[in-house]
């Protein structure tokens, strides 16, 4: 049984550009949450999906979106890079949104912005 | 605010001692309280989970954590560390409508021969 799969492992982008990282939970979980977690700090909430709608919201700008598709999976969209979006993005996924559900985590996406 | 905060950024220990990484929370709701571990290149890995009941619960790999609510505290201890420990530990609170959680900034661990 595969766990949380996340692509790429890691890419580099420059300032102003756009990136879609991608996510695919642990079979049977239908909730995908977004972490961020810059160097030297915990991971960040950034947003929560579930029956392809975006539930819940953490502190960060529009410029950060996404996305999940009917098979569960999702996306997270950055638009125009900042330096500071450098960071490990960690996707975990839940059967369901109740808050006794244990997250299982991916390995993360780590982002070099130049 | 709900915050965790994890006041020790970085422990040395020796293998075969034991280990006591602190935490406190701020929660306005009764707290779910979890402990994950990171090691390098690696997700989170769930160590152990408190919701209600028994104050003192038992984890993976031999960890243990009790939950004091007068002390807002919720500290990871081990009788006996191995060098396979050392590795970064997040506390994160929890609770509420959804499983969103809030984690503390880590303690990093590292294990002497």
């Amino acid at each position: 049984d595969a766990g949380v799969t996340q692509s790429p492992t890691h890419l580099i982008k420059t300032r102003g550009q756009q990136v879609t990282l991608r996510c695919s939970p642990k079979s049977g979980h239908d909730t995908v949450s977004w972490y961020q977690q810059a160097l030297g700090q915990g991971p960040q909430f950034i947003f929560q999906y579930y029956e392809e709608e975006e539930r819940q919201r953490g502190n960060f700008p529009d410029r950060f979106s996404g996305h999940q598709f009917p098979n569960y999976s999702s996306e997270l969209n950055v638009n125009a890079l900042l330096l500071g979006d450098s960071a490990l993005y960690l996707c975990a996924s839940s059967w369901g949104l109740a808050s006794t559900y244990e997250q299982y985590f991916g390995p993360g996406t780590r982002l070099t912005v130049t | 605010a709900q915050s965790v905060t994890q006041p020790d950024i970085h422990i040395t220990v020796s293998e075969g001692a034991s280990l006591e990484l602190r935490c406190n929370y701020s929660y306005g709701a009764t707290p779910y309280l979890f402990w994950y571990v990171q090691s390098p290149g690696q997700g989170l890995q769930l160590l152990l989970k408190y919701f209600s009941g028994d104050t003192l619960v038992q984890g993976i790999k031999g960890f243990e954590a009790e939950f004091k609510r007068s002390q807002s505290s919720f500290n990871l201890r081990k009788p006996s560390v191995h060098w396979s420990d050392a590795a970064e530990y997040f506390c994160a609170v929890g609770g509420g409508a959804t499983n969103k959680l809030i984690f503390g900034t880590g303690t990093l661990l590292a294990v002497q021969p």
